[in-house]
């Protein structure tokens, strides 16, 4: 139980174009998303908190209009890259939570590569 | 500030040795602690959770203790195979209303043969 699929894996796209990435929640309803960032040899960068039916809260030093989160729904957040340049390409992680102690779930990461 | 200190950075072990990684934290007020294990490319995946009560949790052939008096946790792998190569990242979530997650810089095992 507890499935999270994020969609796609990887991505490669061309500078000032946007990308959207899924992230779903299979088993479970999600009110709480997280996404974050993670540079090859460091850990996870929370970018922002994804809250089902209200705005997203974002981490100090993300820019709002430039990732744009929607969580639409209990089991779908999106994360949108937009006008994408070569300094996003990052790996890209969600996760949602199910419990407020015991259960994060982790989407298996979407590589994104800006050319 | 809540931190999250790893070590070693990384390690090299050979195959069917045992290993232990350290995890020290300064977040406060504390309510849980887990372990992931993150294959390179991938999202991690989780090994054990610790609450407040819990000092000790096994997971197949992982094994992590808490030590809330000292916040220091470890995650003790035994038998190792090849297939543990991959990167442990200790996670301490606060026990505010945000539940904010502080996030390790993981240690990176290589397993070799």
């Amino acid at each position: 139980g507890a499935v999270v699929s994020q969609h796609p894996s990887r991505v490669i796209c061309k500078s000032g174009t946007s990308v959207k990435i899924e992230c779903r929640s299979l088993d479970f309803q999600a009110t709480t998303m997280f996404w974050y960032r993670q540079f090859p040899k460091q850990s996870l960068m929370l970018m922002a908190t994804s809250n089902e039916g209200s705005k997203a809260t974002y981490e100090q030093g993300v820019e709002k209009d430039k990732f744009l989160i929607n969580h639409a729904s209990l089991t779908l957040s999106t994360l949108t890259v937009t006008s994408a340049h070569p300094e996003d390409s990052s790996f890209y992680i969600c996760s949602a939570q199910w419990d407020r102690v015991y259960g994060y779930t982790f989407g298996s990461g979407t590589r994104l590569t800006v050319v | 500030k809540n931190q999250v200190e790893q070590s070693p950075q990384s390690l090299i072990i050979l195959e069917g040795k045992n290993c232990t990684l350290q995890c020290n934290y300064t977040v406060s007020p504390f309510s849980n602690l887990r372990w992931y294990k993150q294959d390179t490319g991938r999202g991690p995946v989780s090994l054990t959770i610790m609450t407040f009560s819990e000092n000790t949790k096994s997971n197949g052939r992982y094994t992590a203790t808490l030590d809330a008096d000292t916040k220091q946790s470890s995650l003790h792998i035994t038998a190792s195979q090849l297939s543990d190569s991959a990167s442990y990242i200790c996670v301490v979530s606060d026990d505010t209303n945000a539940g904010k997650s502080t996030f390790g810089d993981g240690t990176t095992l290589t397993v070799k043969p």
